[in-house]
């Protein structure tokens, strides 16, 4: 298993450009969320998904668009980048239920300037 | 909004001191989940407590949850270098949200 899979690692953005952020994970399960982590500061929750064709917002989901097709696939979408969006960009995967553990990928960086 | 407050955001101990964050919420949590996130890495699952007043050991790293189940702390004995990192508390609250804490940085002095 690889677990869960973010494409790119890095990635610098003009301000006003669009990405989309890949998340990919194998384990099959329903939940996914994306979360944002600035520099020397905690998660904070973007949007999440409880399954395919559901999705809901985070803390933060301002500036961003998500989709939940398939399960595997939960992409992040970013509209007109700011400066603000500089940040680490963690996404995660759970198996439903409230007693389980978040496994995250290994997070996109993303520069705006 | 619910917030679990973690202290301290960064301690600086010399290796072979022990370390203790502390993560405190307002209401009830029904579990809570830590996690340790190394320099430039992605937060890994730690450990879950789930009952009131239970407390578990992994090696050098013991883990409480309090009586009320309001706050938790994790205690590591004689840091190591491989200790270096910042450890997240996470709550989850009666609406079956997890709530993050802001994280303490564990430094080890050189």
């Amino acid at each position: 298993n690889a677990g869960v899979t973010q494409t790119p690692k890095f990635r610098i953005l003009k301000i006003g450009q669009s990405m989309t952020l890949q998340c990919t994970q194998d384990m099959n399960h329903n939940y996914m969320y994306w979360y944002r982590q600035d520099p020397g500061m905690g998660l904070k929750l973007i949007y999440y998904s409880v399954g395919a064709g559901i999705t809901d917002k985070g803390e933060v989901p301002n500036g961003y668009n998500v989709s939940r097709s398939t399960t595997e696939d939960f992409p992040l979408r970013l509209e007109l980048a700011a400066p603000s969006q500089t940040s680490v960009y963690f996404c995660a995967s759970k198996v439903a239920g409230g007693y389980y553990e978040q496994y995250f990928g290994p997070g996109t960086r993303l520069t705006v300037t | 909004g619910q917030q679990v407050m973690q202290i301290p955001q960064y301690q600086h101990v010399q290796e072979g001191e022990d370390f203790t964050t502390y993560c405190n919420s307002s209401t009830t949590l029904s579990n809570i989940q830590w996690y340790k996130q190394r320099p430039g890495g992605h937060p890994v699952f730690l450990i879950q407590l789930v009952k009131s007043g239970e407390v578990k050991k992994q090696k050098r790293l013991t883990f409480q949850f309090g009586e009320a189940k309001k706050n938790s702390s994790l205690h590591i004995t004689a840091t190591q270098t491989t200790d270096v990192g910042t450890y997240f508390c996470a709550g989850r609250d009666s609406n079956y949200q997890l709530i993050w804490g802001a994280g303490t940085k564990l430094i080890i002095k050189p």
